[in-house]
């Protein structure tokens, strides 16, 4: 079954830093890996979806990469500002087998940008 | 709006009722999903149609949970008797299958509160 771990569970810093979400899982045998951002009580907002043959992906401010063999990615989000706290989930879905629909969600990481 | 729609937002009710809760996916999506996310956890897959077709479903997924898609479009999940541990965020998402990628977008939830 896949795994999603994300590191770190919470992150507080101040405006205007650069930071490095990260994402591991345990099969690399993917199809894609999404990150989205969720305020709290409210539904998923897609940020950024990197296939299985992609490296990165970049959108705005953020920046996302993967590598599928380590089982890996990270979302680095440049010039943090209040507006961006939020939790950021990621998810992976199958490239094979009876689960090829379905998403795997990590926990997420809770940001926190002070002024 | 365009994006993913559901009803009712937020339902109180008391063990052992019946709920029921729609979905309506961006037109034209053929893919729609169903996952449950409970405090401090990444959302966990229930279950997803193509079209009409239910092609997939989590163990999750009990007896008293069904979900139905009658025409391809809009979607319903039930639950029967209900239990204090299916208080949740239910999401519903949507995808099409087809074009260059596979993006998941995820409605504003219904957040079900058993008494």
């Amino acid at each position: 079954k896949q795994e999603v771990t994300q590191i770190p569970a919470a992150l507080s810093v101040p405006e205007g830093e650069n930071l490095v979400l990260n994402c591991s899982f345990t099969d690399s045998a993917i199809y894609n890996l999404q990150w989205f951002r969720q305020d709290p009580g409210k539904g998923l907002t897609s940020l950024l979806l990197i296939q299985s043959s992609q490296r990165e992906q970049t959108s705005g401010r953020l920046n996302a990469s993967l590598d599928k063999s380590s089982g890996r990615s990270t979302l680095y989000i440049a010039a943090s500002q209040p507006g961006d706290s939020a939790t950021y989930l990621c998810a992976v879905r199958a490239a094979r087998g009876s689960t090829l629909g379905r998403l795997y969600f990590g926990r997420g990481t809770q940001l926190t940008v002070w002024p | 709006d365009t994006g993913v729609s559901q009803n009712p937002r937020h339902k109180i009710t008391k063990r052992g009722q019946n709920v029921t809760f729609r979905c309506d996916p961006i037109s034209e999506h053929n893919r729609l999903y169903w996952y449950r996310q409970t405090l401090g956890q990444g959302p966990e897959f229930l279950t997803y149609f193509q079209n009409e077709a239910q092609l997939e479903k989590s163990r999750l997924l009990s007896d008293r949970f069904s979900a139905e898609r009658p025409k391809g479009s809009f979607s319903t999940l039930e639950i029967q008797r209900t239990e204090q541990g299916d208080s949740a965020m239910y999401l519903c998402a949507s995808s099409f299958v087809g074009g260059s990628t596979d993006t998941q977008y995820f409605g504003p939830g219904t957040r079900l509160t058993v008494l």
